[in-house]
């Protein structure tokens, strides 16, 4: 059974500070892919990336970078200098590579991100 | 190309009533998703539908609750007889044949009073 966890439920920061968001996640499967969305206060749902399983380069775009430990089942998440646009709930998810499972994503329970000015 | 749609984005309705939820996938996308987001928790997988047929329907509720997306229009979701507990966010995710995105709409917020 796949499995994400997301153990902070809250962060609070004041902007400009950096904040990292954890994921950890159990899977049998050799080969998935792992996703990061944002969550704004208007509900929409906003693909951040989508990392596989064999590409463990960490991947930086703009303020936000991704860390992708797969001997620790770990993909965190820190956005650097934050803003108070970042404030949101964030999202790690997990799927399988198959035709039949790779949209059928395994969300963790999400952790809020607030940034005050 | 517009992205995944779904309407209405605001539903309310009352107990016992229907509730119908429509998504229509990205352009050339055959593969839909519902997920179902309740307050306070994240997202969890519903129903996996191609053209047709019901790929995957591990997530959904065993009453009340049935999917289809036929040949012609959009994807529905369907809820009968809506109780106060369905209410949350429905979102719709479609993904090309073969392909390795699921895109997400913006979800249809259902409350039931």
């Amino acid at each position: 059974a796949q499995k994400v966890t997301q153990a902070q439920t809250e962060i609070s920061v004041v902007e400009k500070e950096d904040v990292t968001l954890d994921c950890v996640y159990e899977t049998r499967d050799t080969t998935y892919y792992l996703f990061w969305y944002k969550q704004p206060p208007s509900g929409e749902l906003v693909f951040l990336i989508r990392r596989n399983s064999f590409d463990e380069q960490n991947e930086i775009s703009g303020r936000y970078s991704w860390n992708f430990q797969k001997s620790t089942s770990s993909f965190n998440f820190t956005i650097t200098a934050s803003q108070v646009v970042d404030s949101a709930v964030y999202f790690c998810a997990l799927s399988g590579v198959t035709t039949d499972s790779w949209g059928k994503l395994q969300f963790g329970a999400g952790t809020q991100v607030v940034v005050t000015p | 190309n517009a992205g995944v749609m779904q309407n209405p984005r605001h539903l309310v309705r009352r107990r016992g009533q229907e509730a119908r939820l429509r998504c229509s996938p990205m352009k050339g996308h055959s593969h839909v998703y519902w997920y179902r987001q309740l307050p306070e928790e994240g997202l969890k997988f519903m129903v996996y539908l191609q053209k047709e047929n019901i790929i995957d329907e591990s997530g959904m509720p065993k009453e009340r609750f049935s999917a289809e997306f036929p040949k012609e229009g959009p994807s529905i979701l369907r809820i009968q007889q809506v109780v106060r507990g369905d209410s949350a966010a429905y979102f719709c995710a479609s993904s090309p044949q073969g392909g390795q995105e699921a895109f997400f709409g913006q979800g249809t917020r259902l409350t039931v009073v």
